[in-house]
């Protein structure tokens, strides 16, 4: 595609449950990011793949997030047991190689009520 | 730990006028991106600087990077409307051997007609 793709956009789910979040990144991209963005802040750094393996995974909070990215090309961010305080927008980007520019996408805007 | 310092954190300024947004970093790196976020939007690149010195510009913005003074700054000229939104910095350092960005909190700017 011509983007970053995020889908949904937009996932209110209720405390407790468990959500996934896509990510497709620009074709021929092999670097992958994802980010978490609170409100009115700067987004945080959670985890980083070149290709299926995650090269940096040093940004997930805690245990019940992770990421898995099994044919170097989509990714999917898990979080389980979700909270109120995982309420924030999580963005993707990607690059073509992992120190290059990296193209964010429009961000899933989760909420957990 | 590297922290990343944006200032100000709010500017409201009159169309016409010159500014520059301020983006200090506590760590060695030679960097650094500014980033461009419009209300419910994602990140849109608006310049990467490589080496210290660097210097781009890009219409009414111009960037500029100073890796010994570990200081970016970020000069708005004859400010329009257009220009509003909120502006983030964000710094590349290599996290044991991965690549992930560490933002600033963003400049949140207005440009009053």
């Amino acid at each position: 595609g011509a983007g970053v793709s995020q889908t949904p956009s937009n996932k209110v789910t209720e405390k407790g449950k468990y959500v996934e979040l896509r990510c497709d990144p620009i074709s021929g991209h092999t670097a992958l990011y994802w980010y978490r963005q609170s409100l009115g802040q700067g987004p945080e750094f959670l985890i980083y793949f070149q290709g299926t393996g995650a090269a940096d995974d040093s940004g997930l909070p805690n245990d019940r997030f992770f990421a898995v990215r099994p044919e170097g090309s989509v990714s999917t961010l898990k979080i389980q047991r979700t909270e109120r305080g995982d309420s924030a927008v999580y963005l993707c980007a990607s690059s073509l190689v992992g120190n290059a520019e990296a193209f964010f996408g429009q961000g899933t805007r989760l909420t957990v009520v | 730990e590297l922290k990343v310092e944006q200032n100000p954190l709010f500017l409201s300024m009159q169309e016409g006028k010159n500014y520059t947004i301020y983006c200090n970093y506590s760590t060695t790196s030679d960097r650094l991106y500014w980033y461009r976020q419009d209300p419910g939007k994602s990140l849109e690149s608006l310049f990467v600087l490589l080496s210290n010195g660097a210097v781009k510009q890009e219409g009414r913005l111009m960037a500029s990077l100073d890796t010994k003074a570990r200081l970016s700054t970020l000069h708005i000229t004859a400010a329009v409307h257009d220009l509003s939104a909120t502006y983030f910095c964000a710094v590349d350092i290599r996290r044991g051997g991965a690549d992930g960005l560490t933002f600033g909190k963003g400049t949140h700017l207005i440009i009053q007609p």
